[in-house]
């Protein structure tokens, strides 16, 4: 066990749909990283977030949307969702700005249909 | 194409044969992670190496770091079942502190 809880665990919904994915961090750590691992992009960097600010960004849609907020979980908001957005979206947390050691929740798999 | 190419994509071995996983960058390398995923799970960090000849092992498992070819290896020692999984190498090629990772490679160990 990690330590970083990501809900829900499975979504299925339908295009056009928005969903919330939430991730709470292990405790203590100030950094979230959001990651997207489908079949053929492999993981894909999104977005990170430290202290509540947005740090570094990555190929994330202008569709998708992601905020920390002061308890340091974070939300990563999907919208007018399309059936390529389909994947495993992971969360990551660490103590500080940046080290390559990060502790990834176990994904939420979202099916959109 | 790929910031950071893995070799080989897949692999099957015998349980207790030797294999080497590699990992290379089209940029400079500025520390180089390595990871395991299990099949639909979250990825659990192996090592890291930040310096070039760096060279760490944990149990049965080895990564070196070659700067100067922007290249990094993982070697697994008398591999065992446990191993199966997907390994990622991982790095911040842009000294941006976003860390991206490999296209992965799918081991299986069978008995």
């Amino acid at each position: 066990d990690s330590g970083v809880t990501q809900t829900p665990k499975h979504l299925i919904t339908a295009t056009g749909q928005r969903v919330t994915l939430r991730c709470s961090p292990r405790s203590g750590d100030l950094s979230v990283y959001w990651y997207q691992q489908s079949l053929d992009q492999g993981l894909q960097f999104l977005i990170q977030y430290y202290n509540g600010e947005e740090r570094a960004k990555g190929n994330i849609l202008e569709r998708f949307s992601a905020q920390q907020f002061p308890d340091l979980h974070s939300e990563l908001n999907l919208s007018s969702l399309e059936l390529g957005d389909s994947a495993l979206y992971f969360c990551a947390s660490s103590p500080r700005l940046f080290t390559g050691e990060l502790f990834f929740g176990e994904g939420s798999r979202l099916t959109v249909l | 194409s790929q910031e950071l190419e893995q070799s080989p994509q897949s692999l099957i071995v015998q349980e207790g044969k030797n294999l080497t996983i590699n990992c290379t960058s089209s940029k400079t390398l500025y520390g180089l992670y390595w990871y395991k995923q299990k099949y639909g799970e979250g990825l659990i960090f192996l090592m890291m190496l930040q310096k070039g000849g760096e060279e760490k092992s944990h149990e049965k498992i080895t990564a070196k770091l070659d700067e100067k070819k922007q290249q990094s290896s993982l070697h697994i020692t008398a591999s065992q079942p446990s191993h199966a999984g997907i390994y990622l190498c991982g790095a911040d090629i842009r000294n941006t502190d976003k860390l991206i990772f490999g296209t992965g490679t799918r081991l299986q160990v069978f008995p």
